[in-house]
């Protein structure tokens, strides 16, 4: 089983609707867990840190299931400049020693 | 605050030329890692470094080399560029936040080995 697993998409989705994107992770012992978006040819920048059941900010809510061992990103009234990729990011001991992305989930808000 | 620095930007080598990319970051944070990312995949771990004078293989380490004599600069070497290497690394830094460490990713170097 990969350590991260996502929908590659893409998703098409319309400017003002709601998405939601999982993701699996196989280590159960992870302890942090991270949402970028990386933009076309860009570097990943950090959109949300996961901790306990789940965060949110301002549009976005990320929420975590240890049992089942997904977390789930949900954006809001979506934008145009919501269109990148979403990476899902489980770390152990805090990403001390590097961080596992995946492929990531593409996303393309159409007017 | 620069930030996470990295050049050059962009570079086309030769197979067998050699090269540096560097890193730098101004935040003082003691973290910082090589990853490279190849056209449809994601991020792979290449070196990393817990701080000066420290540093540990990553997932993909073979044909680099790295050295950390200083907090602010991880440069990044390539001895006999190859084919394969072709890729677009980014450099990172980190520092401890409430959720673990919040990575902060440079701006990338595109490599081209022909």
């Amino acid at each position: 089983r990969k350590e991260v697993e996502q929908d590659p998409g893409p998703f098409n989705v319309p400017e003002g609707a709601t998405v939601a994107f999982n993701c699996t992770y196989s280590n159960s012992a992870s302890q942090s867990f991270f949402w970028y978006r990386q933009d076309c040819r860009k570097e990943p920048k950090l959109l949300m840190s996961v901790y306990s059941s789940g965060n949110e900010d301002g549009r976005f809510t990320a929420q975590l299931n240890r049992a089942s061992q997904y977390i789930s990103l949900l954006i809001r009234d979506s934008k145009l400049s919501d269109s990148a990729t979403y990476l899902c990011v489980p770390s152990l001991r805090g990403g001390a020693d590097g961080l596992t992305f995946g492929k990531g989930t593409h996303l393309i808000i159409q007017p | 605050n620069a930030g996470v620095t990295q050049t050059p930007k962009f570079r086309i080598l030769k197979i067998g030329q050699s090269m540096t990319l560097q890193c730098a970051q101004d935040m003082n944070h003691n973290y910082m890692y090589w990853y490279r990312q190849d056209p449809g995949m994601g991020l792979k771990l290449i070196y990393y470094s817990v701080g000066a004078g420290i540093t540990d293989k990553g997932e993909v380490p073979n044909g680099y080399n790295v050295s950390r004599s200083t907090t602010e600069d991880f440069p990044l070497r390539l001895e006999l560029a190859a084919p394969s290497q072709t890729s677009v690394y980014f450099c990172a830094s980190t520092t401890l936040g409430l959720a673990g460490r919040t990575q902060y990713f440079g701006p990338g170097t595109r490599l081209l080995v022909l």
